[in-house]
């Protein structure tokens, strides 16, 4: 079974500093996608940031980094100069599935960021 | 905004009660999605719908039932829920292209409360 898990259910950071979130899945799968999602208590989830599975390179959205090890299948989150606007949940999800259209996203139970100011 | 949008954002059913959820996105997409979030577990896929057509079903019981009468609305029929049906139900859209992994837009979410 595809699995994603997220070890940390809480985390606190202060305002300005840096935090790394953890994930890890365990799939068979060569090729793969993964995505960071955040979730702000608006409840509106939207995307932070993905990465193929083929690509070396870590991917890298502003303030948002991610460390892609896939051969320990692990997959962090690094947010840096955190903001109060950071807080909320954060899930780590996988798609198994290589083919396009309609994709199974398959999510972890999600990290919950304060950043404190 | 992501572009999808659901009401009622909020609602408490009785057990035998009948009520809808809609879902309606502007983005252009072809395929949409269910999910239901409960508390401390991960989010589960319900339904997906691509182009118009049911293209998954996961194993959600009978009580639940999807329906997409075009590319750009989803609704989720609910009848004689149980309180274990409680959770926020979040709708999501893709391209629905066939030929790349697609990331999903997510909707605002519907808190459900079964009494």
């Amino acid at each position: 079974a595809q699995t994603v898990t997220q070890s940390q259910p809480e985390m606190s950071v202060q305002e300005a500093e840096t935090v790394t979130l953890s994930c890890t899945y365990d799939t068979s799968e060569n090729n793969y996608y993964l995505f960071w999602y955040k979730q702000p208590p608006s409840r509106q989830m939207i995307l932070v940031i993905r990465q193929e599975a083929y690509k070396q390179q870590n991917a890298t959205e502003n303030r948002f980094s991610v460390n892609f090890q896939k051969a320990a299948k692990s997959f962090s989150l690094k947010i840096s100069d955190s903001q109060l606007g950071d807080t909320a949940m954060y899930f780590c999800a996988f798609i198994p599935n290589t083919q396009g259209g309609s994709e199974k996203l398959v999510f972890g139970k999600g990290t919950k960021l304060t950043v404190n100011p | 905004e992501t572009g999808v949008t659901q009401t009622p954002r909020h609602l408490v059913m009785g057990m035998t009660n009948k009520k809808s959820l809609k879902c309606e996105q502007h983005l252009g997409h072809n395929a949409m999605y269910w999910y239901k979030q409960s508390a401390k577990k991960p989010l589960e896929l319900m339904f997906v719908y691509n182009f118009k057509e049911q293209t998954e079903n996961n194993s959600v019981p009978s009580r639940f039932s999807p329906e997409c009468p075009n590319s750009s609305h989803l609704f989720l029929h609910l009848h004689t829920l149980q309180p274990e049906d409680s959770a926020l139900y979040l709708c999501a859209s893709s391209h629905g292209s066939g030929s790349w992994v697609e990331t999903q837009y997510f909707g605002p979410g519907t808190r459900l409360l079964v009494l």
